[in-house]
């Protein structure tokens, strides 16, 4: 079945530090691919999407490229802040379906230090 | 806009006891999920309604979980007995629409709840 896997934390960086976070999918079809953040003690908010191949998501700094050809949807951002730190979701969601469910990998926490 | 709400926030409780939890989802809304959220996975779909119809329960334990969402508006998801290894947060999620077909539209994003924190002792 579909699913996603991404990079196991915790990832601590310095300020202003570059930052990437890896995360690979294995789906069948045309898969939309999301980045969820969630912030200590907060629901999840969604941050970045992409819905076709090549397509180049951002939000507040941070992008992730839709790569069909690697199945990957990497996270970056050029210059993280103390106030980035959460725990960042990898999540697709396909489309063959009668349903519209979010499938997540395991989370990465991101610390970042001042 | 109002988000999704949900309650009660935090819950303590034994195991072999029960539970509920309450959701309601941004007005309009037609598409309702519960996700469980274990500590350090990510969240797993329970169950998915649309208006006062279940969609997809296929991972939802049926021999101690039960959710209705009987007016098509707000959802109750409840835990009976409860066991250890529930422990977990409870997410609502709510979207406009159901998403059949290709192709993400605005009517089908996804917005979460603050989740309600289940501890089983």
């Amino acid at each position: 079945g579909d699913s996603v896997t991404q990079m196991e934390g915790p990832v601590t960086l310095s300020e202003e530090a570059f930052l990437t976070i890896n995360c690979t999918y294995t789906a069948t079809g045309y898969p939309s691919l999301f980045w969820y953040v969630q912030y200590p003690g907060e629901g999840l908010q969604l941050l970045l999407k992409a819905t076709k191949a090549d397509d180049k998501g951002s939000n507040k700094g941070f992008e992730a490229t839709y790569r069909k050809e690697t199945t990957s949807f990497h996270l970056e951002k050029g210059s993280v802040q103390v106030s980035d730190s959460a725990v960042y979701f990898c999540a697709l969601k396909n489309y063959g379906g009668a349903t519209n469910k979010l499938i997540f990998g395991t989370g990465t926490l991101l610390a970042v230090q001042p | 806009e109002a988000g999704v709400a949900q309650s009660p926030r935090y819950k303590i409780i034994e195991k072999r006891q029960s539970v509920a939890f309450w959701c309601n989802p941004i007005s309009g809304h037609a598409t309702l999920y519960w996700y469980q959220q274990i500590l350090g996975q990510g969240p797993k779909l329970l169950i998915q309604f649309q208006n006062n119809g279940v969609v997809d329960d296929s991972q939802l334990p049926k021999d101690r979980f039960s959710a209705e969402r009987l007016k098509g508006v707000d959802s109750t998801l409840k835990i009976q007995p409860a066991k250890l290894e529930d422990s977990a947060v409870y997410l609502c999620a709510s979207s406009l629409g159901l998403g059949q077909g290709h192709g993400e539209r605005s009517g089908n994003t996804i917005y979460f709840g603050e989740g309600s924190w289940l501890t089983v002792v």
